[in-house]
């Protein structure tokens, strides 16, 4: 089974701290995505990634920033976090081919005090 | 933006099946219809998609119609553990396409 990990479930951070989300696959996945989830808003794209080193905007990448330095992980980054970044985020993964998958991790609930 | 119109709500027994309508009536030849569920407070688990032709694996059936304008979910034995919110989502086929998600239907299954 493909795996998607993000490696904390719960995070409380405060205003102006930078923040690290991360996340691995383990399928050697190409494609890796950020997405955030908001009450009334539903899921938007952050930024997403085909490629280590690669990366591209999504429809709402301010006050983001992300690594991949390997296949296997991408890192969302928020530079100075602010109350309005409180959100569920998910990560995701699929294979770079026609037709493939995404695949979901279990998500990263922040709240910035 | 999403290209899909589902019904905000609905509910079914348990035990019976649940079919799940989306409207897509603007999709393209190159696009592909997938359906996604959450369940509260989880990220979303992939359930099925399809191009042209009905496709059926161990969660679900999805049923396209011959013009590709709307298709349904079949979960042919609802349980309460299927209750969540059902995402139908048309998407471009590509290798690096990604998913756009709009607000579902939320099934309720009851007792």
């Amino acid at each position: 089974d493909v795996k998607v990990t993000q490696s904390s479930r719960y995070l409380v951070k405060r205003t102006g701290e930078k923040v690290f989300l991360e996340c691995v696959q383990d399928m050697d996945h190409e494609n890796m995505f950020w997405y955030r989830q908001d009450p009334g808003l539903g899921l938007r794209l952050i930024y997403f990634s085909y490629d280590v080193k690669m990366k591209e905007k999504g429809d709402i990448p301010e006050g983001y920033s992300v690594s991949r330095e390997k296949k296997e992980r991408f890192s969302l980054i928020l530079e100075s976090a602010s109350t309005n970044q409180t959100s569920m985020y998910l990560c995701a993964s699929s294979l770079g081919r026609e037709g493939n998958t995404i695949y979901f991790g279990e998500g990263s609930w922040l709240t910035v005090v | 933006d999403a290209k899909t119109t589902q019904p905000p709500s609905m509910d079914c027994a348990e035990g019976r099946a649940a079919n799940l309508p989306c409207n897509h009536s603007t999709i393209s030849g190159n696009e592909y219809v997938y359906w996604y569920r959450q369940i509260h407070s989880q990220g979303p688990q992939y359930i099925i998609h399809g191009l042209k032709n009905n496709e059926t694996n161990e969660m679900a059936s999805l049923i396209i119609t011959e013009d590709r304008k709307s298709s349904t979910l079949i979960l042919p034995h609802a349980t309460l553990r299927d209750t969540a919110v059902y995402y139908c989502i048309v998407r471009v086929a590509g290798a690096n396409s990604k998913l756009t998600f709009g607000k579902g239907i939320t099934l309720s299954v009851r007792p």
